[in-house]
């Protein structure tokens, strides 16, 4: 268990700009989820997948923002049109299974900074 | 809907003191609970959860939460605390029809006094 992977740890941008962040869950989980975390708050639910099909996005979900998982591995949550209020630390998290009651495994964590 | 309210957003407690964190939560139907902790800079670690076994849950780190369904409570405690507790603490909730998607509470941080 090599644990849930988010790169980079850490993107400055300038607004208008267009960014994407990686996301390695933990190999055998089918299960991969999406939150924003924005400072002195608790995680917010942007979007999950099941394998590779989006099951649920949230309306936090912007049409500027679009996640993709394209072979039920790896996912990628990019960020067009860049605004300041996206300054956030966006949270992927792995789980396995079906059931509503298996933990999430959450990564470290991508800290973006819009200028 | 599910939601989560986390009471006191900062608790300062002496090193040895008992540690409370109080979660209180809504949702329509039996619900899934979990307490997760964050320290600075990094992802959420699972603390524990309960999923209507046992009332009384033991976590890691000499954590503890009891599930109250008739105060909708799921408060954490922990008897004696540690500096290493330093962080902050999240309350969450999740249910049979949710996708396993969690909705957190806004967060306790802690702070240890020696």
């Amino acid at each position: 268990d090599t644990g849930v992977s988010q790169n980079p740890r850490h993107k400055i941008t300038k607004r208008g700009q267009n960014v994407t962040f990686r996301c390695d869950p933990i190999s055998e989980h089918n299960r991969l989820y999406w939150y924003r975390q924005t400072l002195g708050q608790g995680p917010e639910f942007l979007t999950y997948f099941q394998n590779e099909a989006q099951l649920e996005k949230s309306r936090l979900l912007s049409d500027r923002f679009s996640a993709e998982r394209p072979k039920g591995s790896f996912s990628t949550l990019e960020i067009q049109r860049t605004e300041q209020g996206d300054s956030a630390m966006y949270l992927c998290a792995s789980s396995l299974g079906t059931a509503n009651n298996s933990p999430l495994h959450f990564g470290n964590g991508t800290r973006l900074t819009v200028t | 809907a599910q939601s989560v309210t986390q009471l006191g957003s900062h608790v300062s407690v002496s090193e040895g003191a008992l540690v409370l964190l109080r979660c209180n939560y809504s949702s329509s139907v039996p619900p899934y609970l979990f307490w997760y902790v964050q320290y600075p800079n990094q992802g959420l670690q699972l603390l524990l959860k309960y999923t209507s076994a046992a009332t009384l849950v033991k976590g890691i780190n000499g954590f503890e939460a009891e599930f109250k369904k008739s105060e909708t409570s799921f408060h954490l405690t922990k008897p004696s605390a540690h500096m290493s507790d330093a962080a902050e603490y999240f309350c969450a909730v999740s249910g049979p029809a949710a996708g396993n998607k969690l909705t957190f509470g806004g967060g306790t941080r802690v702070l240890v006094k020696p």
